[in-house]
């Protein structure tokens, strides 16, 4: 079965300091990734896609940064954290174009 | 792009009643339609779906209608349980390599013993 994995589970940082956010997914063969994020209350918004290993697109920024260094691999990142940058990150895979499952998230807070 | 909009954003149902959340979207090339729900503090997790190519879909006490002319899509719970409430969102996609679903603001169920 396949098991999709966020770390770390949640992150308090400062603005201005670099973040990084994983998450692996195994079971599954060259699955599309994504990257949502969520405010508080919010609804989802799909930053970052990747179909293959080294292809990433872009949604909506956000003064982020994704790659995706291998096949079960993506990483969300930046240099500079913003206060607008906290919230609930979540990676999602898929097979096809349709459904879309997500991780268990990682929840960012910003100070 | 792509707007969903969702309604109600909060919906209060007595236990054993039904409850019923109505979305519509814009782009007629959109042709999947998945809802989420989501607890508070968890990921969402997909419940139904339909595609353009059925008009209404079942699984147990969960029933979606989608009604294309009127780029308009419902999803309908039976029977709502405590175990119902909770964050639901609907979303819309067109199934291409550069798939971006739009989700619905979402719709706070809660179900009243």
């Amino acid at each position: 079965a396949q098991t999709i994995h966020q770390w770390p589970v949640a992150e308090i940082k400062a603005v201005g300091s670099p973040l990084s956010l994983g998450c692996t997914i195994k079971g599954k063969s060259s699955p599309n990734l994504y990257w949502y994020w969520q405010a508080t209350g919010g609804t989802l918004q799909q930053l970052f896609y990747s179909i293959t290993v080294g292809q990433v697109e872009s949604v909506v920024q956000l003064n982020l940064s994704a790659s995706r260094p291998k096949d079960d691999q993506f990483i969300l990142s930046t240099e500079k954290l913003l206060l607008s940058h906290s919230g609930f990150y979540l990676c999602a895979w898929s097979l096809d174009f349709y459904e879309q499952y997500f991780g268990p998230g990682t929840r960012l807070t910003v100070l | 792009g792509e707007q969903v909009e969702q309604l109600p954003s909060i919906l209060r149902v007595q236990e054993g009643s039904s409850a019923s959340i109505n979305c519509s979207y814009e782009d007629s090339a959109s042709n999947y339609f998945p809802w989420y729900k989501q607890e508070p503090g968890e990921n969402p997790k997909l419940i139904i779906d339909i595609r353009s190519n059925m008009e209404r879909k079942q699984i147990q006490e969960l029933i979606v209608l989608l009604d294309k002319k009127a780029k308009r899509f419902s999803l309908h719970i039976t029977d709502t349980q405590p175990g119902d409430s909770a964050m639901y969102f609907c979303a819309a996609s067109a199934n291409l390599d550069n798939n971006a679903p739009r989700f619905g603001a979402g719709t706070k169920l809660s179900v009243k013993p």
